[in-house]
This record gives C-alpha cells, sequence and structure tokens, in this order.
C-alpha cells in the first residue's frame, strides 16, 4: 500500500518570502500522479498543482511549483512571495491510475501560517 | 458554473442514530468519492461512485454506505453513529475518475456526534 509523509506539521513564512513544504511517500509503482492540495479555514480542498511520475519536468502554476524527485521518492512544495491567502493546511496526495476508480492517498498535512 | 455542493454544512446527531449526507457534483462529472477527515486519522477514502455503481471501497466498517443516482448525485449513509464517527466529510467530483487530474472537493460536512 503506498504511503505519504509530511515531515512538517507546522511551517511560518513571512509574507513575499520564499518556503518550501515537504512530502515523501512510498510506492512500488512506476506510473501515477503526485498532488498538492490546499485546505483554506473554508474547508474546501484547492488543488494547488499536480505532478505526472512519467514526466520529468517539474510542474509550475504561477507562485507554486514543485522539486519532483523520483527516485527519492520526494515531492516538495515552493511557494515563492508567500501571500496572506497562502494561509491553509496543505496536503500532498498520491495517487496511482486504476482505469477509473482512483483513491487519492493524503499525507498528514502540513499547517502554513503567512506573517504580515 | 457551480462547485460541488454538500450538505448539510454541519450536523449535531446522538450516538446509535444513523444519517445521511448528501454531494452533488459538478455539472457534467459522473464519478463522486467521498472522504473522512478527523484529526487523528486524517483524510481517508470511504467509496467512489460511477454511474451509480461503486467502483472503489476503502477500508471502512459496513455501517459506512453510499449510493449515487442517475444525476450523478451521490449520499452516504452512517448507521448506528458512534463517537468515533465524529469527522469532517468531504466529497469530490471528476468526469470519470481521477484520471490523474485531481478531482474537485466540495466544502464538506461537519458531523458531531454526540
Amino acid at each position: 500500500a503506498q504511503t505519504v509523509t509530511q515531515s512538517q506539521p507546522e511551517m511560518s513564512v513571512q509574507e513575499a518570502e520564499t518556503v518550501t513544504l515537504s512530502c515523501t511517500y512510498d510506492t512500488s509503482e512506476n506510473n501515477y500522479y503526485l498532488f498538492w492540495y490546499k485546505q483554506p479555514p473554508s474547508r474546501q480542498m484547492i488543488l494547488v498543482i499536480r505532478q505526472e511520475a512519467y514526466k520529468q519536468q517539474n510542474a509550475t502554476e504561477n507562485r507554486f511549483s514543485v522539486n519532483f524527485q523520483k527516485a527519492a521518492k520526494s515531492f516538495s512544495l515552493k511557494i515563492s512571495d508567500s501571500q496572506l491567502g497562502d494561509t491553509a493546511m496543505y496536503f500532498c496526495a498520491f495517487m496511482k491510475p486504476q482505469g477509473g476508480s482512483e483513491k487519492l492517498v493524503f499525507g498528514k498535512g502540513t499547517k502554513l501560517t503567512v506573517n504580515p | 458554473k457551480a462547485g460541488v455542493t454538500q450538505t448539510p454544512r454541519y450536523l449535531i446527531k446522538t450516538r446509535g442514530q444513523q444519517v445521511t449526507l448528501s454531494c452533488s457534483p459538478i455539472s457534467g462529472h459522473r464519478s463522486v468519492s467521498w472522504y473522512q477527515q478527523t484529526p487523528g486519522q486524517g483524510l481517508q477514502f470511504l467509496f467512489e461512485y460511477f454511474s451509480e455503481t461503486q467502483r472503489n471501497k476503502g477500508n471502512f466498517p459496513g455501517r459506512f454506505s453510499g449510493r449515487q443516482f442517475s444525476n450523478s448525485r451521490s449520499e452516504m449513509n452512517v448507521s448506528t453513529l458512534e463517537l468515533g464517527d465524529s469527522a469532517l466529510y468531504l466529497c469530490a467530483s471528476s468526469f470519470g475518475g481521477g484520471e490523474g487530474y485531481g478531482y474537485t472537493f466540495g466544502s464538506g460536512t461537519r458531523l458531531t456526534v454526540v
């Protein structure tokens, strides 16, 4: 079974600075997807960024980028120019393709606080 | 377009009762998944439905059940509630099931069992 580990329960950063959230996972699969989700106090899980394991290039979405190290099974999220609205829980998630009935396996989350 | 809608937002039930939660997916989405979120266990997969059929199920007791209607709306039911069932229940939808594009989540139903 796949497992996802987020080793930083809480982190804080000053507004406009850069922060990196860590995520490692364990799987014997070669083809899979990785995600970062954000959960603000509104409770809705919002997709931040996704990475396909067979793609070498790291995914980027505006201020959000990942460092995907497949051999090391590491998938960290970098947030540049942090904004107050980035304050939230961040969850790393793994998904194995199963022809349509996929499920997400989540880490325990990192609580990120952006300070003014 | 409208997002994933979950009702009710909050629910308080007594131990031993049963409860039904509702999820309306994004229009055109046919896959609906349910997750339980607790401080201790984190986010855990309950089950996934597609075209009214359960395709995948997590490791939860039989007290947890669900169904999907022809319009893709889904309900989950928990019978004989226990204190440990207190959690945020999140619903997520996609066109056909993940497909690597991730899911769109609702804002959840906060269930408190007293």
